[in-house]
This record gives structure tokens, C-alpha cells and sequence, in this order.
């Protein structure tokens, strides 16, 4: 049971690159979600699928932009990456948002960017 | 491993301990609440949950209390073990939503 599954673990893009960062999840859940974290910081929300065909703006989606490819797969991409969006990346599902039901995460994709 | 734990609150204490770890949330909708750990390299691990209907729910070694007067939630983690050794993040939900407002988290460190 592989619940959720961050592609690549790691990576170092030069500033102005571009990079899709992919999430998949085995669990049939219908919300999907990418938070960046950074040092001594809580998760931040960037962007989130409630359901499949949907996606919304988080907390902090400037840079990024999402796709929900289908129920599973729910990707992040960085047009041109810059030096602040050094962080930590994860991925999380749940049932669905709204219900009292936790979100699960993948373990991560740790991008720098020089 | 990630410098998540640079600048948090830490709690030590010795294995074999209970620990307690506060959190105190913002939003007085909030109707759902729950503890994650997160060690080392990882992403976080759900640990227990309570909706706001509730004031106390017990897991394995694990409980969590909810005070909404003052709105306050703690994890409490009973014969702390050195694999216990994480970064523990309370997040919380605003009724109707359907996201998770996350606090910075506090490390906890257990000695042997």
C-alpha cells in the first residue's frame, strides 16, 4: 500500500528553469493538495484539488500552477523557478476536505534552486 | 535531513516520561483538529484526531485534548520513547472548508 508518491525526492534547478513536480495517490481519495515548508515554518498551502476537476489557490500560489491529470495523479509545476521557492515540497490527499477524515502525505520533494 | 525543527519550540525530556505538547489555534469555527508527527526526511504522520463535539479522545499511548474556550489543544504521549523523537504539527479546520490551517510545530527530543 503505497498511500502517497512524490516524483523526483530531490532536485537542484538554476534560476528561470521550469520543473513539474507529480503526486499520485492509491487511497481513491477525491482531495488532493501541495504545501511547501520551510525552516522553523509550519506547511503553507499553495494549491489544492477538492475534487477531480477542480483546483483551487492556497495560501501562497504565486509562482506555481497545478493540474489534477484524474482522480489520482495531481501535479505542481514551477514555470520559472526562483531562489525563493527553495523549500520542501509535499503532496497530501484525503477522502475529501470536507469531511472529518485526515490528509495523508507523501514524504516530499526536496528542490533548491541556485 | 531538512532543517524543518530551526527556530522551534523544544520540549526534552527523558524516555519513559509523559510528554504534553500545546497548541493554541486561531480560529474559533475550527470543528476539526489533529496531531501529526514528522520525523527526520519524512512527511507528516497522522497521529489522532478530535472533531469539536469532543473534549478528550485516547489513541495507543496518545490523547488529545480540546479546550474551546480558550482554544487550546494539546497531545499528550504517555512512557515517551526515543523513537517518540519528532517534529509534532497540530492543524486545524475551519467548519465548511475544506482545508487545514497548520501551526509551526514543536520538537519533541527524548533522551534514553
Amino acid at each position: 500500500n503505497a498511500g502517497v508518491t512524490q516524483t523526483p525526492k530531490f532536485q537542484v534547478l538554476k534560476t528561470g528553469q521550469s520543473m513539474t513536480l507529480q503526486c499520485a495517490q492509491d487511497m481513491n481519495h477525491n482531495s488532493m493538495y501541495w504545501y511547501r515548508q520551510d525552516p522553523g515554518m509550519g506547511l503553507r498551502l499553495i494549491y489544492y484539488s477538492a475534487s477531480e476537476g477542480t483546483t483551487d489557490k492556497g495560501e501562497v500560489p504565486n509562482g506555481y500552477n497545478v493540474s489534477r491529470l484524474n482522480k489520482r495523479e495531481f501535479s505542481l509545476r514551477l514555470e520559472s523557478a526562483a531562489p525563493s521557492q527553495t523549500s520542501v515540497y509535499f503532496c497530501a490527499s484525503s477522502w475529501r476536505g470536507e469531511s472529518n477524515q485526515p490528509q495523508h502525505f507523501g514524504d516530499g520533494t526536496r528542490l533548491s534552486i541556485l | 535531513g531538512e532543517s524543518v525543527g530551526l527556530h522551534l519550540p523544544t520540549l526534552s525530556v527523558q524516555e519513559g516520561d509523559n510528554s504534553i505538547i500545546n497548541c493554541a489555534y486561531s480560529n474559533s469555527a475550527s470543528d476539526y483538529f489533529i496531531w501529526y508527527k514528522q520525523e527526520s526526511g519524512k512527511g507528516p504522520q497522522f497521529i489522532i484526531d478530535i472533531r469539536s463535539n469532543m473534549d478528550k479522545r485516547q489513541g495507543q499511548r496518545v490523547t488529545v485534548l480540546l479546550n474551546k474556550t480558550v482554544k487550546h489543544l494539546s497531545l499528550q504521549i504517555a512512557a515517551t520513547q526515543p523513537g517518540d523523537s519528532a517534529v509534532y504539527f497540530c492543524a486545524e479546520r475551519n467548519s465548511g472548508y475544506s482545508t487545514l490551517t497548520f501551526g509551526k510545530g514543536t520538537m519533541l527530543l527524548v533522551s534514553p
